[in-house]
């Protein structure tokens, strides 16, 4: 069956740093991939998607792209704020089915 | 987008009670969704529901213990039933729009503490 796995939190950083957090799936077919953002207290909202290899998804300086051959979808941002302190999980969608896989999330905390 | 409100946001209950939480979505959907977030975990689909049918309830989970309603297009109900500390999650309702390309939009979520 479908799994997402990413790396284990928390991820600490100091602000501007550069952020990457692993995602790498296993599915069948040409599954959309997406990133969730989870703040504290609050519930999940859509970061960003792909839909098919090669796409970039994009979305608050966060960029993601789906890697076919490497079964990845990483997340990334140049340089982190303070506000961006939040889980971040991975999933993945197949069209026509509506239920999605998540990845246990990736605390993220950024200081000042 | 669409816009999904739950209720309550938070409930703090005892062990053996019962506890509906309510979703209210501003459009019209097919199907909506109930997901788990235990402490420190990921999310677990619960049941997927449609209007007019029985929900469809993933591995583990059973009516009994988690009765859904979808009395309509646009609300879905989910009942915790004989609660105990184990249940003691984030309870999230969800809808899809945007197909094919399985876009879910989350409601804020509901808190439960089950002593």
């Amino acid at each position: 069956g479908d799994s997402v796995t990413q790396m284990e939190g928390p991820v600490t950083l100091s602000e501007e740093a550069f952020l990457t957090i692993n995602c790498t799936y296993t599915a069948t077919g040409y599954p959309s991939l997406f990133w969730y953002v989870q703040y504290p207290g609050e519930g999940l909202q859509l970061l960003l998607k792909a839909t098919k290899a090669d796409d970039k998804g994009s979305n608050k300086g966060f960029e993601a792209t789906y890697r076919k051959e490497t079964t990845s979808f990483h997340l990334e941002k140049g340089s982190v704020q303070v506000s961006d302190s939040a889980v971040y999980f991975c999933a993945l969608g197949h069209s026509g089915y509506s239920t999605l896989t998540f990845g246990k999330g990736t605390m993220l905390l950024v200081s000042p | 987008s669409a816009v999904i409100s739950q209720k309550p946001s938070r409930d703090i209950c005892q062990r053996g009670t019962s506890l509906t939480i309510q979703c209210q979505v501003d459009s019209q959907v097919t199907m909506m969704f109930w997901y788990r977030q235990q402490p420190g975990q990921s999310l677990t689909l619960i049941a997927t529901a449609n209007q007019g049918s029985e929900a469809t309830y993933e591995s583990g989970f059973v009516i009994d213990k988690f009765p859904i309603s979808r009395p309509n297009l646009t609300f879905s109900t989910l009942t915790v039933s004989n609660m105990s500390p184990e249940d003691s999650s984030i309870y999230l309702c969800s809808v899809e729009q945007g197909f094919p390309y399985n876009e879910q939009f989350f409601g804020p979520g509901t808190r439960l503490t089950v002593l």
